[in-house]
């Protein structure tokens, strides 16, 4: 059965800092992967997928996620963070098919 | 374009009540699909229409749980005698041919009392 794992619950870093989520999935073929990004009290946006091809993904808002198969991760990262990116992210598993499987969540703080 | 809509944005019921909750797809998706995020349960599947095939139920927790999509566009999630446990965020999704990317609309926030 697929199984979205995003080990931590909660990360904090500093403004400008850079940012790496973890996302480690269980899945017997190639998945579909996401990010998504949910702020207080607003829906699901979604910042970048992968789905075949280069390994390296490029999303909105500056983000990117790398997918190793090796490792079963679809980490995403960030090089520079601003206050604007506090929110929940949420990684996820589509299979050829539909529903998406989703991880915990990782709640983001952002210091000044 | 307009993105994906769901009314009410809140709804307070009483314990034993039916409620029903609406979702307006993107215009043209094919697909559409319901979740629901809980605290201490994440997001989870519930149901998924793909034009005129039978959905997929299997996410359903309960046979109080039940949704059509009417004329392949809107479609209502009903919760027969709610039960508290049933508060959460029901999130509705919608795309083009699946595995596409699936755009969420902004939920239902449900609290039984």
């Amino acid at each position: 059965a697929q199984s979205v794992t995003q080990p931590d619950i909660h990360i904090t870093v500093s403004e400008g800092a850079s940012l790496e989520l973890r996302c480690n999935y269980s899945y017997g073929a190639t998945p579909y992967l996401f990010w998504y990004v949910q702020s207080p009290g607003q829906g699901l946006q979604l910042l970048l997928k992968y789905f075949s091809g280069d390994t390296l993904v490029q999303g909105i808002k500056g983000f990117e996620a790398e997918f190793k198969r090796s490792q079963s991760s679809f980490n995403l990262r960030k090089p520079s963070v601003h206050w604007s990116d506090a929110a929940e992210y949420f990684c996820a598993v589509g299979a050829l098919g539909y529903a998406l499987n989703f991880g915990k969540g990782t709640s983001l703080l952002v210091t000044p | 374009g307009a993105g994906v809509s769901q009314s009410p944005s809140n709804k307070v019921t009483e314990k034993g009540k039916d409620v029903e909750l609406r979702c307006d797809p993107i215009s043209g998706h094919t697909a559409l699909y319901w979740y629901r995020q809980s605290l201490g349960q994440g997001l989870e599947f519930l149901i998924y229409f793909q034009g005129n095939s039978a959905p997929d139920k299997s996410g359903l927790p309960s046979d109080r749980f039940s949704a059509e999509r009417t004329g392949g566009s809107v479609s209502t999630l009903t919760i027969q005698r709610t039960q508290q446990e049933d508060s959460a965020v029901y999130l509705c999704a919608s795309s083009l041919e699946p595995p596409d990317t699936q755009y969420f609309g902004p939920g239902t926030r449900l609290l039984v009392l």
